[in-house]
């Protein structure tokens, strides 16, 4: 057990949708990050917070948006959805120290999301 | 950008054996990190070893060990006497010091333990 924990588990709904995926980091880490893994992608970064601000963005679409709350949780959420965003979302948290950071990434179980 | 890649797809490996899963990678930054994580069937992402291109000393982690090659932009990940509970998806990430702090990911290899 990781640790970050991210519900739901599942997640099925139909196109046009919108979903919300929710995750809490670790005790005591301020950064959260999400990453999408699909068959064809693979796993790749969407967005990183840090203590409540956006830190960095990777390939994430403007349908997609995310935030971190002031008690650290932070929620992803997907509108307009197509049969292309079906994957396996997770979230994953580290400390973030400083520059440089020297914090490790541990990874919730992940919300599996099926868009039919 | 930086890329990773796993040239090996699928791998197999009796039990007991010893196998090494590689991985390379193409960056122009001195200073970064490298990491093994697994993916097992329940699909949670598990970190197995980490490294620090600083250090020239490979990682070991009980069973697992790395071979960090920095000038050849390599680092394996050596699994000696493999066990059923081994068999997963085992992914190389490598990531910055300074800056976007993101996971790049490999595609991945797939291991198989053969009992």
């Amino acid at each position: 057990d990781s640790g970050v924990t991210q519900t739901p588990k599942h997640l099925i709904t139909a196109t046009g949708q919108r979903v919300t995926l929710r995750c809490s980091p670790r005790s005591g880490d301020l950064s959260v990050y999400w990453y999408q893994q699909s068959l064809d992608q693979g796993l790749q970064f969407l967005i990183q917070y840090y203590n409540g601000e956006e830190r960095a963005k990777g390939n994430i679409l403007e349908r997609f948006s995310a935030q971190q709350f002031p008690d650290l949780h932070s929620e992803l959420n997907l509108s307009s959805l197509e049969l292309g965003d079906s994957a396996l979302y997770f979230c994953a948290s580290g400390r973030t120290s400083g520059s440089p950071s020297t914090d490790t990434q541990y990874f919730g179980p992940g919300t599996r999301l099926t868009v039919l | 950008a930086q890329t990773v890649t796993q040239s090996q797809p699928e791998m197999s490996v009796q039990e007991a054996e010893t196998v090494t899963l590689s991985c390379t990678y193409d960056t122009s930054e001195s200073d970064y990190y490298l990491f093994w994580y697994k993916q097992p069937p329940s699909r949670q992402m598990i970190l197995v070893i980490r490294q620090e291109a600083y250090k020239q000393q490979n990682a070991t982690e009980n069973r697992f060990s790395v071979n960090f090659q920095k000038a050849a932009k390599s680092f394996s990940l050596k699994i000696s006497d493999s066990q059923l509970g081994d068999a997963a998806m085992y992914f190389c990430a490598y990531r910055s010091v300074f800056g976007n702090e993101k996971l790049t990911f490999g595609t991945g290899t797939r291991l198989t333990i053969i009992p």
